[in-house]
């Protein structure tokens, strides 16, 4: 079955303490991209690859890390999480071309304390 | 920086009535305009997209217009069903990668 897959589902963790949020996609999709979704603000890109080694800044970027060392991984990495990053989490991928339909993963809900 | 407005942010119609969902976005490259349904506690997913260099695409209960003089685009939901209870959604790509703007979201109520 064809899926973006993103882990942990739900964290709750403290200021400071280091995390990774994985996504994997089974698609072969070029395109992957990391949002953030908070109430009344809709869905804001936080880094974006558009391939191996290939990635790039969204809107907030601020506080967040990425990489892209493998085609079907992007995973999110929040080297000192605080309280304001506390949100729901979506990675998405596409294929290859500026008008395809982006997949989204389940999402991860990230509760910083 | 570049934007998308979508309104209204909340819409309650009666099943069967029609609704519109309305989007404007800044960026002249935009080319690709896709429409997400979130229900609740779900991922986005596509529900119907336009590209620039079309006017109106009609899916069913589902269409969407676009007006690239205006930089406008809208939804429009026939015949609604309590199952289109949800929030949708507007998103607007530029031609030169994945940078994807999306609006704020309009939730929108189907009353039975």
């Amino acid at each position: 079955e064809a899926q973006v897959t993103q882990n942990p589902r739900y964290l709750i963790t403290v200021t400071g303490k280091k995390l990774t949020v994985t996504c994997s996609q089974n698609m072969n999709h070029e395109y992957m991209s990391w949002y953030r979704q908070d109430p009344g603000l809709g869905l804001r890109q936080i880094y974006y690859s558009m391939n191996v080694e290939v990635t790039d800044k969204g809107d907030v970027p601020e506080g967040y890390k990425v990489s892209r060392k493998e085609k079907r991984n992007f995973p999110l990495i929040l080297e000192s999480p605080s309280p304001n990053q506390t949100s729901l989490y979506f990675c998405a991928s596409s294929r290859q071309g500026a008008n395809t339909e982006a997949f989204f993963g389940q999402g991860t809900r990230l509760t910083v304390v | 920086g570049e934007n998308v407005e979508q309104h209204p942010s909340t819409l309650s119609v009666q099943e069967g009535d029609s609704a519109v969902i309305k989007c404007t976005y800044s960026d002249s490259a935009s080319n690709y305009f896709p429409w997400y349904k979130q229900e609740l506690g779900k991922r986005p997913q596509l529900i119907i997209d336009i590209r620039s260099n079309v006017g109106e695409k009609k899916d069913q209960r589902i269409a969407v217009t676009l007006n690239k003089t205006a930089k406008h685009f809208s939804l429009h939901i026939t015949e609604t069903q309590p199952e289109d209870s949800a929030v949708y959604f507007c998103a607007a790509r530029n031609t030169g990668g994945f940078k994807t703007i999306f609006g704020a979201g309009t939730r929108l109520f189907v009353k039975a």
